[in-house]
């Protein structure tokens, strides 16, 4: 089967740095993503991985290991409005659609 | 234009009632897919069309049936649902079956009654 885990939820201050780890068991792998997720809001794409590596996008960066199975979403100067859930999914092979983690519900604090 | 378009945005429905949920999208996107998510849950795949054919069903009950008339558009036939249908129903597309970033819609909230 497939196995995506990340935290269930993470808390953080306004201002503040975040580290949204996420860890992938998969038959095969071709990308991961990142989206964020408003309550009652559809998923919006924040970053794609598929080489090993960082990529920075602003005030959000993406981390890939894929001999580790594991990526990390960053996020600096942290605002309220990032208060959501944060989603990482695998495609796991060309042509296939995305499998999504439980995703980690970030609440920010003033 | 980058936007999926879905409607209706709420939908109540009897458990004998006959519905159908439409998404579309303008970008020429040649893959589109249905998602079902649960409150606190994440997305789950339902259906995948890939140049108007579908390409996956991830063993959805027959009670939803997808439909792509054209590239343009993809329905979902909702006969004879459950309560424990009631979710939400997310449309994305992505230039195609290779395409990276997925756009989704914003959802339609079925209630099953």
């Amino acid at each position: 089967g497939q196995n995506i885990d990340q935290p269930t939820e993470m808390t953080a201050t306004e201002g503040a740095i975040v580290q949204i780890n996420c860890t992938y068991q998969t038959s095969g792998f071709n990308g991961l993503f990142w989206y964020q997720q408003h309550a009652g809001e559809a998923p919006t794409f924040l970053s794609y991985n598929v080489l090993d590596g960082l990529e920075e996008k602003g005030r959000f960066s993406s981390f890939l290991s894929r001999s580790k199975g594991y990526s990390y979403l960053l996020l600096k100067e942290l605002q309220m409005k990032d208060s959501a859930s944060y989603l990482c999914a695998v495609k796991v092979q060309a042509g296939t659609a995305l499998i999504f983690g439980k995703g980690t519900t970030l609440s920010v604090s003033s | 234009d980058t936007e999926v378009t879905q409607t209706p945005k709420h939908l109540v429905m009897g458990m004998t009632n006959k519905k159908s949920l439409k998404c579309e999208q303008h970008m020429g996107h040649r893959a589109m897919y249905w998602y079902k998510q649960k409150a606190k849950k994440p997305p789950e795949l339902m259906f995948v069309y890939s140049y108007e054919k579908l390409s996956i069903n991830e063993s959805v009950p027959s009670r939803f049936s997808p439909e792509c008339p054209n590239s343009s558009l993809l329905n979902l036939h909702l006969h004879a649902l459950q309560p424990e249908d009631s979710a939400l129903y997310l449309c994305a597309s992505r230039s195609g079956p290779e395409g990276t970033e997925a756009f989704f819609g914003q959802g339609t909230r079925l209630t099953v009654v």
